[in-house]
């Protein structure tokens, strides 16, 4: 088990630039979460999925951000036009599927920076 | 909706000092509780749960008990060490549709010195 992976881990980029961000979940994980953290502040919700199927987004989840999972296994999260708004750290989570509630493991973050 | 009070930090203690951190929270319907631990330079782990009211989630010392009648849920350590010197947070899981999306609150620092 080798953990939530996230690459890359610091991201610099100028303002108008197009950013992709990568997670690879535990293998056997069926659910996958996005999360977005500002400086001093909790981790908030941005979109989750279940398997390849992306089935809540935030409303923190402007148009210019789009998530895939494509064959159910790593996911990716793009923001578009970066703002300086969007530096933040983004955080990737997976979990079991379960009709109650499993751990949220969580990878070490991406923390992206928009100058 | 949902939402995490706890208290601000830093908090600063001296080692083998109690600790209390208060979290009270907002939610429709029956959530679960969380304490989550942020080591310095580290990823978000679990550090307990409770599931339903009057539980008592516990783990590494720390405690925490379900209170529905008061919104709450207070961690507690007996003898805090400086290895627990980190950011604590409280969250609650919605179940609401099933996807059980965490909500947290702003996190405390805790600094213990010897």
């Amino acid at each position: 088990d080798t953990g939530v992976s996230q690459d890359p881990r610091h991201k610099i980029t100028k303002r108008g630039q197009n950013v992709t961000f990568r997670c690879d979940p535990i293998s056997e994980h069926n659910r996958l979460y996005w999360y977005r953290q500002t400086l001093g502040q909790g981790p908030e919700f941005l979109t989750y999925f279940q398997n390849e199927a992306q089935l809540e987004k935030s409303r923190l989840l402007s148009d210019r951000f789009s998530a895939e999972r494509p064959k159910g296994s790593f996911s990716t999260l793009e923001i578009q036009r970066t703002e300086q708004g969007d530096s933040a750290m983004y955080l990737c989570a997976s979990s079991p599927l379960a009709g109650g509630f499993y751990e949220q493991y969580f990878g070490p973050g991406t923390r992206l920076t928009v100058t | 909706g949902n939402s995490v009070t706890q208290m601000e930090g830093p908090v600063t203690l001296s080692e083998e000092a109690f600790l209390t951190i208060n979290c009270t929270y907002t939610a429709t319907g029956y959530p679960s509780l969380f304490w989550y631990v942020q080591y310095p330079g580290e990823g978000l782990q679990l550090l307990l749960k409770a599931t339903k009211a009057d539980d008592k989630g516990s783990n590494k010392g720390f405690e925490a008990t379900y209170r529905k009648e008061t919104t709450s849920f207070h961690l507690e350590k007996g003898s805090v060490q400086v290895s627990d010197s980190a950011v604590y947070f409280c969250a609650l899981s919605d179940q609401t549709g099933g996807g059980n999306k965490l909500t947290f609150g702003t996190g405390t620092q805790l600094k213990v010195e010897l």
